[in-house]
């Protein structure tokens, strides 16, 4: 398995732009998390899905953010209007949870968004 | 509110020292601890301890839990300069609701 997949890589759009972060998890993972790695905050998990269903989002900031796993082989994060202090490093991480329970999540290797 | 806090949060050592870095928590539901190592890019997965008192080794890596006093350790012996990163703990609430630590930056001098 080539682990989970995000893209694109890099991401630079001006304030106000519509963006769109995608992840695609480990086939057979049930869980999927997106979190936000800022140098002031860290590493804060911003919600996930366990079967494709939406658990906690109240690690998302505001309005403006929104994330959706339609299937269970990917999912969105939806920033809509960015601004500036959206610019992050966003990682999606999948577990697997229901089946084996106290699993590891494995990560992607990131977006870097830049908002100017 | 539930934390984790990492302390110190910076390091530098020399090749060959031995570290020591420490995770305590406050958490309303406790599953597992798990400790990350992350460098330029995504974290990877170091140790998962779920009961107090058995260590886990992995090479020059250990971790141990106390559920008790609520803190884990990691220890480094013999560091080397690949050693050097981001070392993450995260408390997992359930269903790797996780929640991060700041992390503690190791830097490690030839």
């Amino acid at each position: 398995d080539a682990g989970v997949i995000q893209s694109p890589r890099h991401e630079v759009t001006e304030m106000g732009q519509e963006v769109t972060l995608r992840c695609k998890p480990i086939s057979g993972h049930n869980s999927l998390f997106w979190y936000r790695q800022t140098m002031m905050r860290g590493l804060e998990l911003l919600i996930y899905f366990n079967n494709n269903v939406p658990i906690d989002d109240s690690g998302m900031p505001e309005d403006r953010f929104s994330a959706k796993m339609p299937n269970a082989s990917f999912s969105t994060l939806k920033i809509q209007p960015s601004e500036p202090r959206d610019s992050a490093v966003y990682f999606c991480a999948s577990s697997l949870v229901w089946d084996r329970p106290n699993t590891e999540a494995f990560f992607g290797q990131g977006t870097r968004l830049t908002v100017v | 509110e539930d934390k984790v806090v990492q302390s110190p949060l910076s390091l530098v050592v020399h090749e060959g020292d031995t570290v020591t870095l420490n995770c305590s928590y406050e958490v309303t539901n406790f599953r597992s601890l798990l400790w990350y190592k992350q460098e330029k890019k995504a974290p990877t997965f170091l140790f998962m301890l779920t009961s107090s008192g058995i260590e886990k080794k992995s090479g020059r890596l250990s971790s141990i839990l106390d559920k008790k006093e609520l803190f884990s350790i990691l220890n480094i012996t013999a560091t080397q300069t690949g050693d050097s990163a981001v070392y993450l703990c995260a408390v997992d609430r359930g269903n790797n609701d996780m929640r991060f630590g700041a992390g503690t930056r190791l830097t490690v001098k030839p």
